[in-house]
């Protein structure tokens, strides 16, 4: 178990540009999440998968935001057309999900700045 | 809908005194609650949680947290702090059902004095 794992850690981009981030969750954990934290802040949760189905969305994750995570194991989050306002770090946590015993595993983020 | 207040942002205590820091929730069943620990630059880790049963829980890092229905809260204690202490702390709230999302508190930043 080598844990949730998230690519890059740090991405410096231009407003206007797409930027794609992957995370990584435990083995067989069949739940992903992903939260957005600012500055000052506790996460916010942005989006949720059971295996490869997006099942909620926040409304935070407005029209340019896509995730996505085919076969059910990594997934991608993409920002198209970067503003300011999207400078954040990006966290991912996974879990087993089973019944009602359940923890969220972080992994160490990546923190986007946009420029 | 299901929120986390937390009203300490900024916390100094010197090292070796006790500390407790607060957390008021708002849900409407029972909560599942839960304390993580952000270290500058990394991600979260959990510290403890609750679910059902002893209201008193114990955790890592020699942390323990009460569960108080009646104050809708879950304050963090530990007796006794040491200097690798000093992070970020986040009292979550999680939905029984659905998604089971958190919803984070904005944070307690605690700074530890030689």
């Amino acid at each position: 178990d080598t844990g949730v794992s998230q690519d890059p850690r740090h991405k410096i981009t231009k407003r206007g540009q797409n930027v794609t981030f992957r995370c990584d969750p435990i083995s067989e954990h069949n739940r992903l999440y992903w939260y957005r934290q600012t500055l000052g802040q506790g996460p916010e949760f942005l989006t949720y998968f059971q295996n490869e189905a997006q099942l909620e969305k926040s409304r935070l994750l407005s029209d340019r935001f896509s995730a996505e995570r085919p076969k059910g194991s990594f997934s991608t989050l993409e920002i198209q057309r970067t503003e300011q306002g999207d400078s954040a770090m990006y966290l991912c946590a996974s879990s087993p999900g089973q019944g009602a015993d359940y923890e969220q595993y972080f992994g160490p983020g990546t923190r986007l700045t946009v420029t | 809908a299901q929120s986390v207040t937390q009203p300490d942002i900024h916390i100094t205590v010197s090292e070796g005194a006790s500390l407790e820091l607060r957390c008021n929730y708002s849900y409407g069943a029972t909560p599942y609650l839960f304390w993580y620990v952000q270290s500058p630059g990394q991600g979260l880790q959990l510290l403890l949680k609750y679910f059902s049963g002893d209201t008193l829980v114990q955790g890592i890092k020699g942390f323990e947290a009460e569960f108080k229905r009646s104050q809708s809260s879950f304050n963090l204690r530990k007796p006794s702090v040491h200097w690798s202490d000093a992070a970020e702390y986040f009292c979550a709230v999680g939905a029984y059902q659905g998604a089971q999302k958190l919803v984070f508190g904005q944070g307690t930043r605690l700074t530890i004095n030689p």
